[in-house]
């Protein structure tokens, strides 16, 4: 079954350095999105993605977040200048139409800001 | 706005039944999803629901009432494997942005 891959599982780093955070969608998806989990919180929403453009964001998406599909199949998450409290498990998810269609989740990639 | 509500644990015995409630309140209902999400894990779809009644899905069922704003997850003849977080989620009524509840942690004791 297709499945939606991020890389990597885990990223370590430094208080105000970037990061970039890959995701590779299932391949016949149309609509991306980013969400992140503060360890034992709820699932938040961060930003969806549909033809090239963000289509909906939440207010935690600040000017240090972007993101991005540089090609065909890789969907990425920027952070500028990260923080202590953005340390959380992001995950991207996939879904091939919006409303009924479910979204698909990715593994996660675990971040920890030192 | 939207606001989702549900217990923040249970715990069952392994054969057993467990019913999940999740109450919401939202501008433009668009459905509402169940997932499962095990520790340190990714959330996985389980079921949708859109119009009134039960959705049965092998062990897992799925019922929603949209004039009472609720619904519930019922998890049958439970396994071990089972204890997990099971998230209600509601998507806007664009479709492109879903609101999770805090999630409900089951634990199944053998």
């Amino acid at each position: 079954e297709p499945e939606v891959t991020q890389t990597p599982s885990h990223q370590v780093t430094q208080m105000g350095q970037e990061v970039i955070l890959r995701c590779v969608p299932i391949s016949n998806h149309l609509y991306f999105y980013w969400y992140r989990q503060i360890l034992g919180q709820k699932v938040e929403f961060l930003v969806s993605f549909y033809n090239n453009e963000i289509s909906e964001k939440s207010e935690i998406f600040d000017d240090q977040f972007s993101v991005e599909r540089p090609d065909g199949s890789n969907f990425t998450l920027k952070i500028r200048s990260t923080k202590l409290e953005d340390s959380a498990m992001y995950f991207c998810a996939s879904s091939e139409d919006l409303g009924n269609q479910p979204q698909h989740f990715g593994d996660g990639t675990r971040l920890s800001i030192l | 706005g939207q606001n989702i509500d549900q217990p923040t644990e249970m715990t069952a015995t392994e054969g057993a039944i467990v019913q999940i409630n999740c109450t919401y309140q939202t501008s433009g209902f668009n459905g509402l999803f169940w997932y499962q999400q095990h520790a340190g894990e990714a959330p996985t779809f389980l079921s949708y629901n859109v119009l009134d009644g039960l959705e049965e899905k092998g062990r897992f069922s799925s019922f929603l009432s949209r004039s009472k704003g609720y619904s519930y997850l019922l998890l049958k003849e439970l396994q071990m494997k089972d204890s997990a977080s099971y998230l209600c989620a509601v998507p806007t009524a664009a479709g492109n942005k879903l609101t999770f509840g805090g999630g409900t942690r089951v634990l199944v004791k053998p």
